[in-house]
């Protein structure tokens, strides 16, 4: 295990439902990242916290809703979501945003919308 | 724009032999070089880190190479086993950036 869980495993949602993604890192890390990847595309940055702020929102939908109440806990807020939006969603941590540390990443939440 | 570009076709290799997985990229002066394992359905998780004044890493059966003149780092694994069949992530970020990920390689090793 990697020290950083995710829940759940597994979600399918309808196009009108609101669901959360939860995140969290046992590691002490100071970074926390949300990434999608969808079937054959490379693993695409949604956003980025450091010290609870936020500090990177990569142009994302705004019914991707994320929310970083302390240091360990990242959540995804889930509204009115498009089928387009299935994927593995990802959460990282890292000691900091910088590139020389690695990221631990968690298992990941499969999404299916219908 | 910044790009990096690994080999999106599947890489097929027999047990025993050295498997070389390729990155290359564009737009980009990183200083740091990351690769990364992901099984099916799993996040991926860290294998080697390479500094841009680094040739050469190695950690066990791994060697990465880095050559900033041709853009480019290289991930060889000797005397693949089956078990090394996964999805291999390289990673690139700029001093005090974030990383940023390549879209991977499949290696399927057959017994």
């Amino acid at each position: 295990e990697t020290g950083v869980t995710q829940t759940p495993r597994h979600l399918v949602m309808g196009m009108t439902n609101k669901k959360s993604l939860k995140c969290e890192q046992h590691l002490g890390h100071n970074a926390m990242y949300w990434y999608k990847q969808s079937a054959k595309k490379p693993l695409e940055l949604m956003f980025v916290y450091s010290l609870e702020e936020r500090v990177e929102n990569n142009s994302v939908p705004s019914r991707f809703s994320p929310e970083c109440p302390n240091s360990s806990h990242l959540f995804l807020h889930l509204h009115t979501l498009q089928p387009e939006d299935s994927a593995l969603y990802l959460c990282a941590s890292s000691p900091r945003v910088f590139g020389t540390d690695t990221q631990y990443f968690g298992p990941g939440t499969r999404l299916t919308v219908l | 724009s910044q790009k990096i570009e690994q080999n999106s076709e599947a890489l097929n290799i027999q047990e025993g032999k050295t498997a070389t997985l390729t990155c290359n990229y564009t737009n980009y002066s990183p200083a740091y070089l990351q690769w990364y394992r992901q099984d099916p359905g799993r996040g991926p998780v860290f294998l080697l880190l390479i500094r841009e004044n680094e040739k050469e890493k190695r950690k066990e059966r791994l060697k990465v190479t880095f050559d900033t003149t041709l853009k480019q780092s290289l991930f060889h694994i000797t005397a693949s086993q089956p078990a090394d069949s996964a999805t291999y992530l390289c990673a690139l970020a700029n001093a005090g950036n974030m990383l940023t990920f390549g879209g991977g390689t499949r290696l399927m090793v057959k017994p």
